[in-house]
């Protein structure tokens, strides 16, 4: 099973409109973390905002926020205001088990990703 | 502070000629990735050290790759020989005590095997 789903490919979303990208997890660890990154069609990946686990709070940054959704295993991210600069590849990323400061474990596992369009 | 530096930004070398990627951290982060970006395969990690020493090197495809870190801001992916299905998109990254919150990526090394 993927560890990682991102079941949209595409969206489309008009400017200013809030947009959600949905993500959807897979893990049987009780201690994770969740990562959202953007890619430009300049080719450089942005993070945007991190969710832990344990965080009772879903996590905010400025315009992203991160719908999380435990039970369901679900982090989507929120875009509000969109705005034409958001158009991008959006991934969705997670990290099992606890970050340690031995630094053994910090693998990514990433989604295939979700294109989104703003449009004017 | 500058970002993660890679070099070269573009590469095309033909099958079976060695390649050499390029990777400066930011200044005082202890920990390095190396992924590679497909269409197919998208995102996937390589290789990723802690100060210097390689952690976790399962997801190299074949003893064709190999990875160095000699120091704390110097880190190489080689290919050798290369072939057609390595061409793809090379990122370095760093982090701040492994993972933290975040990975800075650098802008990425478009290779072409031809």
């Amino acid at each position: 099973a993927q560890k990682i789903t991102q079941t949209q490919p595409g969206m489309f979303v008009q400017e200013k409109e809030a947009v959600t990208l949905d993500c959807t997890y897979d893990t049987s660890d009780p201690s994770y973390g969740l990562f959202w990154y953007k890619q430009p069609s300049s080719g450089e990946m942005i993070f945007l905002i991190y969710q832990g686990s344990y965080d009772q709070q879903n996590a905010t940054e400025g315009r992203y926020s991160l719908n999380f959704q435990k039970a369901r295993k679900s982090a989507n991210l929120v875009i509000s205001a969109s705005q034409l600069g958001d158009s991008a590849m959006y991934f969705c990323a997670m990290r099992e088990g606890p970050w340690n400061s031995g630094g053994s474990n910090y693998k990514l596992t990433f989604g295939k990703g979700t294109l989104l369009t703003v449009n004017p | 502070d500058a970002g993660v530096i890679q070099s070269p930004r573009h590469e095309v070398t033909e099958m079976g000629q060695e390649v050499t990627l390029r990777c400066k951290p930011i200044s005082g982060h202890n920990s390095l990735f190396w992924y590679r970006q497909t269409m197919m395969r998208g995102l996937e990690l390589l290789i990723y050290f802690n100060n210097n020493v390689p952690i976790d090197d399962s997801g190299m495809p074949e003893d064709r790759f190999s990875a160095k870190m000699p120091n704390a801001s110097f880190s190489t992916l080689k290919i050798q020989p290369s072939e057609p299905r390595d061409s793809a998109v090379y990122f370095c990254a760093s982090s701040f005590r492994a993972s933290a919150y975040e990975q800075y990526f650098g802008p990425g090394t478009r290779l072409t095997v031809t």
